[in-house]
């Protein structure tokens, strides 16, 4: 089975832009999370979509936003970009089932995308 | 809310030395556990979970965990570690919870060196 894949890998934006990143969620998988990661803040939670409607959100700006397709497939956009947005993006996805929700869904995680603000 | 301490931001070890990596959390509901690596450029693998049960958890590459209730805390633990463990390694938390969320909460990570 293959992995979650992110595209870009890798990105360079200037303040002020605009960017739109994508993951591909492991087949089958219906959840995905995004989390950005800073050498300053460690390893943070942005927002969490499952069969195309956000579940749960992180305390980000609403600069920060995503959506997800039939497919399951996300992506996350970052409006007017910022220097302190350099980070590396990751996604998870998992099986996401929400009859049980109590339940314990594992979450794989892509390669990233590491974005960079000039 | 939850939180996660990892004690330690940086641990070196000579090469087929043990190590334990610390972690503790702060929740005011009951808790799933994990441990992730990360290797450079590259995305969160997972080492171990616990979920319930038996409180000594097994995961890959040789590692293992305790799950210690009282004291709120989850080592990771290695009896002989090899160069290729060199990298860094999150300690994270899920609240049980009757909502559907499903975030992990992470440590700020320790990175682990393993000298020749």
């Amino acid at each position: 089975k293959a992995g979650v894949t992110q595209t870009p890998r890798y990105l360079i934006k200037t303040r002020g832009q605009q960017v739109t990143l994508s993951c591909s969620p492991i087949s089958g998988h219906r959840s995905v999370s995004w989390y950005q990661q800073t050498p300053g803040q460690g390893l943070q939670f942005l927002f969490e979509y499952f069969s195309e409607t956000q579940r749960n959100k992180g305390n980000f700006p609403g600069r920060f936003s995503g959506r997800q397709f039939s497919n399951s497939r996300s992506e996350m956009n970052v409006s007017t970009l910022e220097l302190g947005d350099s980070a590396l993006y990751l996604c998870a996805s998992s099986l996401g089932a929400p009859g049980v929700p109590r339940g314990y869904n594992e979450q794989f995680f892509g390669p990233g995308t590491r974005l960079t603000v000039l | 809310a939850q939180s996660v301490t990892q004690l330690d931001s940086q641990v070196p070890v000579f090469e087929e030395a043990p190590v334990e990596l610390r972690c503790n959390y702060s929740s005011s509901v009951s808790v799933y556990l994990f441990w992730y690596v990360q290797y450079p450029n590259q995305g969160l693998q997972l080492l171990l979970k616990y979920l319930s049960g038996s409180t000594l958890v097994k995961g890959i590459n040789g590692f293992e965990a305790e799950f210690n209730k009282s004291q709120t805390s989850f080592h990771l633990r290695k009896p002989s570690v090899h160069i290729s463990d060199t990298a860094e390694y999150f300690c994270a938390v899920r609240m049980i919870s009757s909502g559907s969320a499903r975030q992990l909460t992470f440590g700020s990570g320790t990175q682990l060196t393993v000298l020749p």
